[in-house]
């Protein structure tokens, strides 16, 4: 049982453009989410996060967007640059009860185009 | 300050054999997860462990396990080792009090043949 989809496998983009990766969950206990940036051969490096009291995070050209009554998260990153070209993973957890762990998507391959 | 640091980065086994990964978190760090990533299934949760006490555990089989010492370094181990257990296994850590962002290191390619 897949918590978090990312139901789009890759995506393609041209420099200067918004990207957009979106994320939806089944978890309704779930109230804290994360998107993660993954190069290969290195580790994933954490991105933004947003709690479920909000519905929009900025940071820098990164913006985070929660609609939870549709369940659904999206990373809106704007201008897109080639450099991040990366596999992006959404994340989520349950900060309730004894859950320490957080629930990944299998991400989303962001490919920006110069 | 030093991020995580994981060894071997990269190890070749055959089948039926048994594999010890290590990971040293970022100081100050205490809770520590461990993830196995195979192509297409993103990150799977193996377990967590925390002032060396396991919380947390995923649906894995019992040929994995792991351990944390007093200085919060973990290591992992699967034994009997099987060629679907060829995948990257990444080592979280975190501090475990409000925000709840896990900070990775580089990984261990395992590879079973």
């Amino acid at each position: 049982d897949q918590q978090v989809k990312q139901n789009s496998p890759s995506l393609s983009v041209q420099e200067g453009r918004i990207s957009i990766l979106n994320c939806d969950y089944t978890n309704s206990m779930f109230d804290y989410f994360l998107w993660y940036k993954k190069y290969p051969a290195e580790g994933p490096t954490f991105l933004i996060s947003i709690s479920s009291i909000k519905d929009k995070n900025e940071d820098g050209r990164f913006t985070v967007f929660l609609n939870k009554s549709a369940k659904h998260l999206s990373l809106h990153i704007v201008p897109s640059q080639p450099g991040d070209s990366a596999v992006y993973f959404c994340a989520a957890h349950n900060s309730g009860g004894s859950n320490y762990k957080l629930t990944f998507g299998k991400g989303t391959l962001l490919t920006v185009n110069p | 300050k030093a991020g995580v640091t994981q060894t071997p980065r990269y190890l070749i086994k055959t089948r039926g054999q048994q594999v010890t990964l290590s990971c040293s978190p970022i100081s100050g760090h205490r809770s520590v997860s461990w993830y196995q990533q195979t192509p297409g299934q993103g990150l799977q949760f193996l377990f967590e462990y925390f002032s060396e006490t396991q919380r947390n555990k995923g649906n894995f089989p019992g040929r994995f396990s792991g351990r944390q010492f007093s200085n919060s370094r973990s290591e992992m181990n699967v034994s009997t080792l099987e060629l679907g257990d060829s995948a990257l296994y990444l080592c979280a850590s975190s501090i475990p009090t409000g925000a709840y962002e896990q900070y990775f290191g580089p990984g261990t390619r395992l590879t079973v043949t």
